[in-house]
């Protein structure tokens, strides 16, 4: 079983549509990481979480530590925002960090 | 344009040869991340260095390695190439000592091991 897990794998939704992805994991963690994904290739760090919830402009970032679980909210989705969406979840092991990664969920918004 | 620049941007060669990858962090920066995306295995982070020193290491393989120089940039030596290592690599880098930071990623480097 992977430690962290990402649902749905693929996502197509309407320009406008509500989006909603979700992100469990298994570990105990000390923040977890949303990352976006453009189809050429390039990374863009969305949020950084340990606690509640974070928005940035039409995203939406919660998480509930004692469900291990996050999500990420789109409103009002847009063609641009077709991605792929990965969450990290960043586990302590010693005295040091280690990040592990959901497989993605890719999105893709018609218009 | 995150700041972070990387070269090459693409590397082919052969198994059993030895490569370098290079980081440049953005500006004021401190901490180096490198990561590795597969197809079969995703992205896996790899190794941190903040301000010269290795702070944090994930799934880095022994035939891997890497540094972070006085002028901040970092290199990714990966040595005894195999079919397996073909893959993007990413270097990401951040203000702060904690992984917990918000990174700045680069364009990657994509290596064919042929």
């Amino acid at each position: 079983k992977n430690e962290v897990e990402q649902s749905p794998q693929n996502l197509t939704a309407q320009e406008g549509e509500f989006i909603t992805i979700n992100c469990s994991y298994s570990v105990g963690i000390s923040a977890l990481h949303w990352l976006q994904q453009h189809p050429g290739g390039g990374i863009v760090s969305l949020f950084m979480l340990s606690s509640g919830k974070k928005k940035h402009g039409r995203l939406i970032a919660t998480i509930n530590i004692q469900e291990k679980h996050s999500s990420l909210h789109i409103t009002a989705s847009h063609p641009r925002d077709s991605a792929v969406y990965i969450c990290a979840v960043l586990y302590y092991g010693g005295s040091q960090g280690n990040l592990i990664f959901g497989k993605g969920t890719k999105l893709s918004v018609k218009p | 344009d995150s700041g972070v620049t990387q070269t090459p941007k693409h590397l082919i060669t052969a198994t059993g040869q030895r490569v370098t990858l290079r980081c440049s962090p953005r500006s004021g920066d401190l901490s180096v991340y490198w990561y590795q995306q597969s197809l079969d295995q995703g992205l896996q982070f790899l190794i941190q260095y903040y301000n010269g020193e290795e702070r944090a290491k994930g799934n880095i393989l022994e035939r891997f390695s890497a540094q972070q120089f006085p002028d901040l940039h970092s290199e990714l030596n990966l040595s005894s190439l195999e079919l397996g290592d073909s893959a993007l690599y990413f270097c990401a880098s951040s203000l702060l000592t904690s992984i917990t930071g918000t990174q700045y990623f680069g364009p990657g480097t994509r290596l064919t091991v042929l």
